[in-house]
């Protein structure tokens, strides 16, 4: 299995709701992450995930919340959120981070709206 | 800071060849990926430079001079499937990924 899967593929919600995102891997890989990316843009690091521990949050709105329960999710709860952040919300796992190349494989993505 | 620069768009043909560069500053370098992204569509992994010189996989190939902070992706024999953007990303000292912009290629018959 060489796949990243994320649910659901679409997500439509107000700004009271709370949802999450799901990603999984049975790759193997110990580091996972979320990306947002906006139209006509690179993607955005949110959280990186490595060994089950958030080693990086790169100073996201709390209403953002990532969870990793074992070695193979990765879930991203959102709460509260803006219209700002509709976007499509990308799922990646590494092997690991560090040195070597630690290729970055990407679920397809969630694209979320905010109504 | 942290710099990656790369056309915004370029043009060219069916059957043709293509070059896209990409130039960076970043602090410390530990390699230069280069992924495709369809409209709508997740990033995939196209190609992976840490030594200088040239990595050929089929029809693309990937170009790296460190000493000049500088790739370019060569995409030979065109297909119009090979419309997409194309992101260029750094690994800094902190083994953070830094990202390009990227560069929309639009194939003509």
């Amino acid at each position: 299995d060489t796949e990243v899967t994320q649910t659901p593929k679409h997500l439509v919600m107000g700004m009271t709701n709370k949802k999450s995102l799901k990603c999984e891997q049975h790759m193997g890989h110990r580091a996972m992450y979320w990306y947002k990316q906006k139209a006509k843009k690179p993607p955005e690091l949110m959280f990186v995930y490595s060994y089950e521990k958030l080693s990086i949050n790169e100073s996201v709105p709390s209403r953002f919340s990532p969870e990793c329960p074992n070695s193979s999710l990765l879930n991203l709860h959102l709460h509260a959120l803006q219209p700002e952040d509709s976007a499509l919300y990308l799922c990646a796992s590494s092997q690991d981070r560090g040195t070597g190349a630690n290729v970055l494989t990407f679920g397809a993505g969630s694209r979320l709206t905010v109504l | 800071g942290q710099n990656i620069d790369q056309p915004t768009e370029m043009t060219a043909t069916e059957g043709a060849i293509v070059q896209i560069n990409c130039t960076y500053q970043t602090s410390g370098f530990n390699g230069l990926f280069w992924y495709q992204q369809h409209a709508g569509e997740a990033p995939t992994f196209l190609s992976y430079n840490v030594l200088d010189g040239l990595e050929e996989k089929g029809r693309f190939s990937s170009f790296l001079s460190r000493s000049k902070g500088y790739s370019y992706l060569l995409l030979k024999e065109l297909q119009m499937k090979d419309s997409a953007s194309y992101l260029c990303a750094v690994k800094d000292s902190n083994y953070q990924l830094i990202w390009g912009a990227g560069t929309k290629l639009i194939i003509k018959p």
